[in-house]
């Protein structure tokens, strides 16, 4: 049963520190998501890449987010320096057509 | 402003009751999803409507995509304490694979 997998599942840090959240899209899926999701906000698309190249990363903060694909089986999203504000569940996914999402990774930051 | 708005936000009903959720733009989409979400995990794909009108059943569940593909409704028959969950409405904008969600029903069925 393939899944996409997301670690880590849970990270408290202290503001200030680096942040980063790996994902391993299912084998195959070449389009990749990373969400955002609060309260407030809902689920927010951050960014997204397609053959591993990043289409559209409008939704990320550029100073201190990042995302990034080394290879086909592996997406990273930074965050250098983490700030409160940047609490939240943070979500991977791939498809082709139909999207699978990760269980996402719940990042507070203190 | 949401590009879509889902309404009610809350919902608690006791279970057997019917209930129907509501997606709505001012966007005409070319096709649009549900998903459900249940707590500590992702979004899972219920259905996709893409034709104007379109009925989908699923169970106890059904997905009407309005005529003008702008809005969508969702219907649970007999709601069940297993239907608790977050439902999302979500849509692709122009030819693009760009996915942007709505702001979620929370539902509540109690036993």
């Amino acid at each position: 049963d393939a899944r996409v997998t997301q670690t880590p599942r849970h990270k408290v840090t202290e503001m200030g520190q680096e942040v980063t959240m790996r994902c391993q899209p299912i084998l195959g899926h070449n389009t990749v998501f990373w969400y955002r999701q609060t309260m407030m906000q809902g689920l927010e698309l951050l960014a997204y890449f397609r053959n591993r190249a990043p289409l559209d990363d409008s939704g990320m903060p550029k100073d201190r987010f990042s995302a990034e694909m080394p290879d086909a089986t592996l997406a990273t999203l930074k965050i250098q320096p983490s700030e409160p504000r940047d609490s939240a569940v943070y979500f991977c996914a791939s498809g082709l057509v139909q999207i699978y999402f990760g269980p996402g990774t719940r990042l507070t930051v203190t | 402003t949401q590009l879509l708005e889902q309404s009610p936000q809350f919902l608690s009903i006791q279970e057997g009751e019917n209930l129907t959720v509501y997606c709505n733009s001012s966007s005409v989409f070319s096709s649009l999803q549900w998903y459900r979400q249940e707590p500590g995990e992702g979004p899972v794909l219920l259905v996709t409507v893409v034709t104007g009108g379109e009925v989908k059943k699923l169970k106890r569940l059904t997905f009407q995509f309005g005529d003008a593909r702008k809005d969508s409704s969702l219907h649970i028959t007999a709601a069940q304490p297993g239907d608790t969950g977050l439902y999302l409405c979500a849509c692709r904008m122009d030819s693009s694979y760009k996915l942007i969600f709505g702001s979620g029903t929370r539902l509540l069925v109690r036993p």
